[in-house]
């Protein structure tokens, strides 16, 4: 059982917009900034959006984030065949002192 | 490149300890902390916990605490991650992570990662 609950599966075609939401309370979500990572199979999660809608150097506009009050969500525009991947939330939890994470969304295009 | 690199995989008997490493380099190794994220085969991220490389001040998941132990050596430029009693159930791939941000930045996040290291735990 995570702490932040994220849909388990999300599902669009190319070039569709797609959006997946996060959701936790105010001692993490609430109360600090909210990340997104992504991981392709068989790889390392990579930073995807920080800071609630921040994105790294080279990663694409078509990834942004948006935070309200205790949820999250990451959306995805111009869906492509190479954006299937989990993606993960997570948060720092001032009730915990620990980081949180989703349980992970695992997107399929079409 | 900034990238951290960790050690090979590993096999150890139920009972047993495992210590991971994860060599950073490309930046100032002390001036970031370095977290543990472990994942089992087909499961989410699982925060483990966190250590300051200049002071080797850590912090741990309740879940781990006793268990866990987080270590470096700055000589090296090297974080090490060591789980005792190891049970089945702490079969996962384990990787850390950089964290960049925090202090007088309202955010911080994980921006490099390393490219895990599994652990089997099997009699």
């Amino acid at each position: 059982q995570s702490v932040l609950t994220q849909p388990p599966s999300a599902s669009g075609t190319p070039g569709q917009r797609v959006t997946i939401s996060c959701s936790g309370s105010s001692s993490n979500i609430g109360s600090n900034t909210v990340n997104w990572y992504q991981q392709l199979p068989g790889t390392a999660p990579k930073l995807l959006i920080y800071s609630n809608n921040q994105r790294p150097s080279g990663v694409p506009d078509r990834f942004s984030g948006s935070k309200s009050g205790t949820s999250a969500s990451l959306a995805i525009s111009g869906l492509q065949s190479e954006d299937e991947a989990d993606y993960y939330c997570a948060a720092w939890d001032d009730s915990l002192n620990e980081w949180v994470f989703g349980g992970g969304t695992k997107l399929t295009v079409l | 490149q900034v990238q951290l690199v960790q050690s090979g995989a590993e096999v150890k008997k139920p009972g047993a300890s495992v210590k991971v490493s994860c060599k950073a380099s490309g930046y100032t190794f002390t001036s970031y902390d370095i977290n543990w994220v472990r994942q089992a085969t087909g499961q989410g991220l699982e925060w483990m916990g966190w250590m300051n490389p200049n002071s080797g001040n850590t912090g741990y998941a309740q879940k781990f605490q006793g268990r866990v132990t987080m270590t470096r050596n700055t000589s090296i430029s090297t974080a090490y991650m060591e789980l005792s009693s190891l049970r089945s159930e702490d079969t996962a791939v384990y990787y850390c992570a950089r964290e960049d941000g925090g202090g007088s930045q309202p955010w911080d996040a994980f921006d490099i990662w390393g490219q895990g290291t599994m652990v089997t735990v099997s009699s």
